[in-house]
């Protein structure tokens, strides 16, 4: 079975800072492929980022980053230079191999930004 | 570009009731998900379809619900009858053929679903 945890149910930042969203997944497959959503207060959600299980380096999309460990099963999303609209609910999603096309998502984290 | 259209966004009904909702996916997608999200239980996938065939509707809760996809641009879930415990929101999700395991889901704005 396929599981995805994020152990972080709200997490606050001051603006212009980093933070780290944890999320350790749990699969059998030797491929799978790992995604981070956004869902601001309108609902909406937003494809950050992608990194597949045998990409050698942590994928990045401009303040997004993702700290891959494989050996630990985590794939932590790290959003640096915190702006006020990063203030949402983010989530961990996993694609394993045998899945075909379905993500299976985490519960969230809500993130605050603090001026 | 038009992105994943969904109808209604608000949906208010009494229990009892029949409740449809409707997607259009992104054109040239393949493939079409239903899922559902509560505070309770998150993000859950109802259903999905790849070249409209359902291919897993194993998350369906009960016979309540049932889910078609007549044509490659359009898709309804049905619940019927409506219970309060169906009140949640309903998300809609295509994503194109080809790209594999990177290819990312894009979402509807879903429709929220109160049952009183």
């Amino acid at each position: 079975a396929q599981k995805i945890t994020q152990t972080q149910p709200g997490m606050f930042v001051q603006e212009k800072e980093a933070v780290t969203l944890d999320c350790t997944y749990d699969t059998s497959d030797p491929s799978y492929g790992l995604f981070w959503y956004k869902q601001p207060s309108s609902g909406e959600m937003i494809f950050l980022i992608y990194q597949g299980s045998y990409d050698q380096q942590n994928a990045t999309e401009g303040r997004y980053s993702l700290n891959f460990q494989k050996a630990r099963k985590s794939a932590n999303l790290v959003i640096s230079a915190s702006q006020l609209g990063d203030s949402a609910m983010y989530f961990c999603a996993m694609r394993p191999q045998t899945g075909a096309n379905n993500l299976f998502f985490g519960t969230g984290t809500r993130l605050t930004v603090i001026p | 570009d038009a992105g994943v259209i969904q109808s209604p966004r608000h949906e208010v009904t009494e229990m009892g009731q029949e409740v449809t909702l409707r997607c259009k996916p992104i054109s040239g997608h393949n493939s079409l998900f239903w899922y559902r999200q509560t505070m309770m239980r998150g993000l859950e996938l109802l259903i999905y379809f790849n070249n409209n065939v359902p291919i897993d509707d194993s998350g369906m809760p009960e016979d309540r619900f049932s889910a078609k996809m007549p044509n490659a641009s359009f898709s309804t879930l049905k619940i019927q009858p409506s219970e309060p415990r169906d009140s949640a929101v309903y998300f809609c999700a295509s994503s194109p053929p080809g790209t594999g395991m990177a290819g990312e889901l894009f979402f509807g704005e879903g429709s929220r679903l109160t049952v009183l």
